[in-house]
């Protein structure tokens, strides 16, 4: 099993209808990361979290929201989904302990038509 | 100014050929730095990790680090076809609250 789970991988939904992404890990922690990709735009980052009190807005956080419900799950909603939004999303996951490298789930891949 | 930044590409070298890819990062505390390789539809992986100035090699992969001059770069010597990827820089910025950045990622082809 993979250490970075996210569900679903692929999803197609209409505009202005609420969609979930869900990223769970067993790795053990702390930091999370919600990331979109498009086409020649690199990883751009949403949101990531330090822990479950501890939530924080990346460059394009405008039109998500995050929820960290436990150390090993986090989630991004889109609340009225809309076509711009969509992309490739990556969750990733590392450790606090010095500069340590990222580890990403499988994406999900996201059409909103 | 962007955080990170990577030389546009794409990036096309002949099979065995050297591949040199740039990155500049805006963050001067910035203490830790990645390459990772994609490939179409899949989730980045990691390929080095380098946090002091200086060389960094493994295998065919070299990481260059410059903190005075904010550069990072990677060498890929006697490049394959199964090198053809794209390459992300990724940084973690220290000023503020602790974020781990990419770049836009070059598009590398290597050619038979």
């Amino acid at each position: 099993d993979a250490d970075v789970t996210q569900t679903p991988r692929n999803r197609i939904t209409k505009t202005g209808k609420r969609i979930m992404l869900e990223c769970s890990q067993t790795k053990g922690h702390d930091r999370m990361y919600w990331y979109r990709q498009d086409p020649g735009l690199g990883l751009r980052l949403i949101y990531y979290s330090f822990d479950v009190k501890d939530i924080n807005k990346g460059e394009i956080s405008d039109g998500y929201s995050v929820s960290r419900q436990a150390q090993a799950k986090f989630s991004l909603s889109l609340e009225s989904a809309i076509p711009n939004q969509t992309a490739l999303y990556f969750c990733a996951t590392r450790t606090a302990a010095g500069g340590t490298e990222a580890f990403f789930g499988q994406g999900t891949r996201l059409t909103v038509v | 100014q962007k955080e990170v930044e990577q030389n546009s590409g794409p990036l096309s070298v002949p099979e065995g050929a050297i591949a040199s890819l740039n990155c500049t990062y805006s963050d001067r505390v910035s203490q830790s730095f990645f390459w990772y390789r994609q490939y179409s539809g899949k989730s980045p992986e990691l390929i080095m990790s380098i946090y002091s100035n200086g060389d960094k090699e493994d295998g065919r992969f070299t990481a260059q680090l410059n903190k005075a001059s904010q550069y990072v770069s990677l060498l890929i010597r006697d490049s394959q076809p199964s090198d053809s990827a794209t390459y992300l820089c990724a940084v973690i910025t220290q000023g503020g609250s602790e974020k781990l950045v990419f770049g836009k990622g070059t598009k590398l082809t290597v050619n038979p």
